[in-house]
């Protein structure tokens, strides 16, 4: 069974530039998280749907920060316009249901200088 | 709202012999817990978990142990081998699988 993809793996953007991850979860996995890991912290859950609908966005900064889930499958975090403090991995997990475990993806480094 | 806490960053054990990591919460909400295990460039892998009803739980060499009215619990690896060296995360779950992680515990096994 493939794992959770995301791509990119890295990316190095200026503050104030736009920047789009993405992520593909396991297959039949109806739900899906997006995670904000800063260096020396944990995880921190920044949304979570159920199938295409939202079920949990209250950690989102929704000034600069947006995703969505169109299909119900792939998902796109988009972070317009980027601050320094937004530098993190971002991690993208997919569960079977909301109440199943959580696999998680390898993450998108983001630098913002 | 640090509601999940790992107070030690750091430990360091020999080959062979026992790895104990702890952790801490606040929410009494919190109905599941987890570990999870972090290699560099890699996404968090699940490990092992328990649920708030019990106070063990073991699969192979790795056993949580769940202390409700401490809101405490710990990871045993025993024994430990060199390939344990990684990050370890503690989460827990209330409300819908919202997940909460603590800031991890870097494992490094010596040989």
């Amino acid at each position: 069974e493939a794992g959770v993809a995301q791509s990119p793996r890295y990316k190095i953007i200026e503050k104030r530039q736009s920047v789009a991850f993405w992520c593909n979860p396991i297959s039949g996995h109806a739900t899906l998280y997006w995670y904000q890991q800063i260096l020396g912290q944990g995880p921190k859950l920044l949304i979570q749907f159920q199938n295409n609908g939202v079920v949990d966005d209250s950690q989102l900064p929704k000034d600069r920060f947006s995703a969505e889930r169109l299909k119900g499958v792939d998902s796109t975090l988009k972070i317009q316009p980027a601050k320094l403090e937004d530098s993190a991995v971002y991690l993208c997990a997919s569960s079977r249901s909301r109440t199943d475990t959580q696999y998680f993806g390898p993450g998108t480094r983001l630098t913002v200088l | 709202d640090q509601q999940v806490k790992q107070n030690s960053p750091s430990l360091s054990v020999q080959e062979g012999r026992i790895s104990i990591l702890n952790c801490d919460y606040t929410n009494s909400m919190f109905d599941y817990f987890l570990w999870y295990k972090k290699y560099p460039a890699e996404g968090p892998t699940f490990l092992i978990s328990i649920s708030s009803i019990k106070d063990k739980n073991e699969d192979g060499r790795f056993t949580v142990f769940l202390n409700k009215s401490a809101k405490h619990l710990s990871l045993h690896i025993v024994p430990s081998q060199p390939g344990d060296s990684a990050v370890y995360f503690c989460a827990a779950i209330y409300n819908n699988n919202d997940m909460r992680f603590g800031a991890g515990t870097r494992l490094t096994v010596k040989p």
